[in-house]
């Protein structure tokens, strides 16, 4: 069971928007920013959103973060074929002084 | 450009020991923490590890206190897991990543597997 609670899974049809929530505690999501990462089938995880709503140079602006209290939610605007992955959230946490990971949503585009 | 390439993993027995490396190049290695993160076959991310720039703070799950350990080499621009009393639960893909901030890990190995299995 993971730190952080994620959807197991998530679909929208292409070109709808849809969004993933991360819920967290007072010592992770409370105190700390959160994190985005695609994981693209049978390849590393790639940074998406950082610091609660950043996007790394690339990531297109489909893609938006947002962190209220102790929860995020990633948003996916104009959902393409290829945005068909598993997406983590992830954040420091205080109290474990260590990283925790969401157990992951796979979003599956129809 | 950056690139991490871990190397090291394997199949191993219940009890036993391994040692990864992540060799690191097109960036100042020295100038940042780096992060260890495994996934299971099958299931999500799991952090494991992190240490900074010079070696002086480092972080792990719980799981693996006490039996694995992170280091770095930075004249050798190198990252190494030491794993030791290996357990079937350890089992996982094992990647290196550069941490920028806590938990901010913007690039990635392609991964090592780590097998334990008698």
């Amino acid at each position: 069971q993971s730190v952080l609670t994620q959807p197991p899974s998530a679909s929208g049809t292409p070109g709808q928007r849809v969004t993933i929530s991360c819920s967290g505690s007072s010592s992770n999501i409370g105190s700390n920013t959160v994190n985005w990462y695609q994981q693209l089938p049978g390849t590393a995880p790639k940074l998406l959103i950082y610091s609660n709503n950043q996007r790394p140079s690339g990531v297109p602006d489909r893609f938006s973060g947002s962190k209220s209290g102790t929860s995020a939610s990633l948003a996916i605007s104009g959902l393409q074929s290829e945005d068909e992955a598993d997406y983590y959230c992830a954040a420091w946490d205080d109290s474990l002084n260590g990283g925790v990971f969401g157990g992951g949503t796979k979003l599956t585009v129809l | 450009e950056v690139q991490l390439v871990e190397s090291g993993g394997g199949l191993v027995q219940p009890g036993g020991s391994l040692r990864l490396s992540c060799a690191a190049s097109g960036f100042t290695f020295s100038s940042y923490w780096m992060s260890w993160v495994r996934q299971a076959p099958g299931k999500g991310l799991e952090w494991v590890a992190n240490i900074k720039q010079d070696g002086s703070e480092k972080y792990y799950v719980d799981s693996v206190k006490g039996r694995f350990t992170i280091s770095r080499d930075n004249a050798k621009n190198s990252l190494y897991l030491q794993m030791n009393s290996l357990r079937a639960e350890d089992t996982a893909v094992y990647y290196c990543a550069r941490d920028i901030s806590v938990v901010t890990l913007d690039y990635w190995g392609q991964g090592t597997l780590v097998t334990v299995s008698s």
